[in-house]
């Protein structure tokens, strides 16, 4: 079963705007990942956040994490028409494992 | 430097027949996995290798075996397929060095009538 529910399920906004997706988890985690996926293709890995951490920023990309409540939230800003993907978190456990959510669709109107 | 790369890219099966999907990473990862992507359900794992010469099973193994033929290359075996096995197949792999990212390759379409 999935570790990480993704929230929103489908988002749209118009490019320039700032995209939010939340992410939820159930049990401890070492680190959390977030993965694009274009229509078609492999998922590509965006940003780690690791279990000590709170956030990180990478380019348009900031990442928190709050353990307590077991969420994380990717903004993207100033969004992009080529931003239009899938995205999903992934947490990484004691184990050697990944467990993917389900994904977010993110549209980006021009 | 390839990255991550599976063969075919697309394939049709009837009911019952069987079929390998290969993958091949040239980036000397140890762990290397398979998953299946359905809409609506994310990706799942079927199985993986944490190193070369171990398999140990995922979420969905059930319908499919798989084998570690060397440090590269982690194969999908699909003995009997059933209409239940149409999905997309995605084979990943990760340096255990670090265990951060994991890599893709480009996915297999397969679609069993």
């Amino acid at each position: 079963s999935q570790q990480g529910e993704e929230d929103p399920q489908a988002l749209s906004i118009q490019e320039g705007e700032n995209a939010t997706m939340n992410c939820s988890y159930k049990t401890s985690i070492n680190n959390l990942q977030w993965y694009r996926q274009n229509s078609g293709r492999g998922l590509v890995h965006l940003i780690l956040i690791r279990s000590n951490e709170r956030e990180k920023h990478s380019g348009r990309l900031r990442v928190t994490l709050d353990t307590s409540k077991k969420s994380s939230s990717l903004l993207i800003t100033a969004s992009r028409a080529a931003d239009t993907a899938s995205y999903f978190c992934a947490t990484r456990g004691a184990n050697s494992k990944l467990t993917f959510g389900k994904g977010i669709t993110l549209s980006v109107r021009p | 430097n390839a990255g991550v790369t599976q063969t075919p890219k697309f394939q049709v099966l009837k009911t019952g027949q069987s079929m390998t999907l290969q993958c091949a990473q040239d980036m000397n990862h140890n762990s290397m996995y398979w998953y299946r992507q359905d809409p609506g359900m994310g990706l799942r794992l079927i199985y993986y290798s944490a190193s070369e010469g171990t398999t140990d099973k995922g979420e969905v193994p059930n319908g499919y075996n798989v084998s570690r033929l060397n440090k590269r290359e982690f194969s999908l075996r699909l003995e009997s397929a059933a209409p239940s096995q149409t999905s997309v197949y995605f084979c990943a792999s990760i340096s255990t060095l670090s265990y951060n990212e994991q890599f893709f390759g480009p996915g297999t379409r397969l679609t069993v009538l």
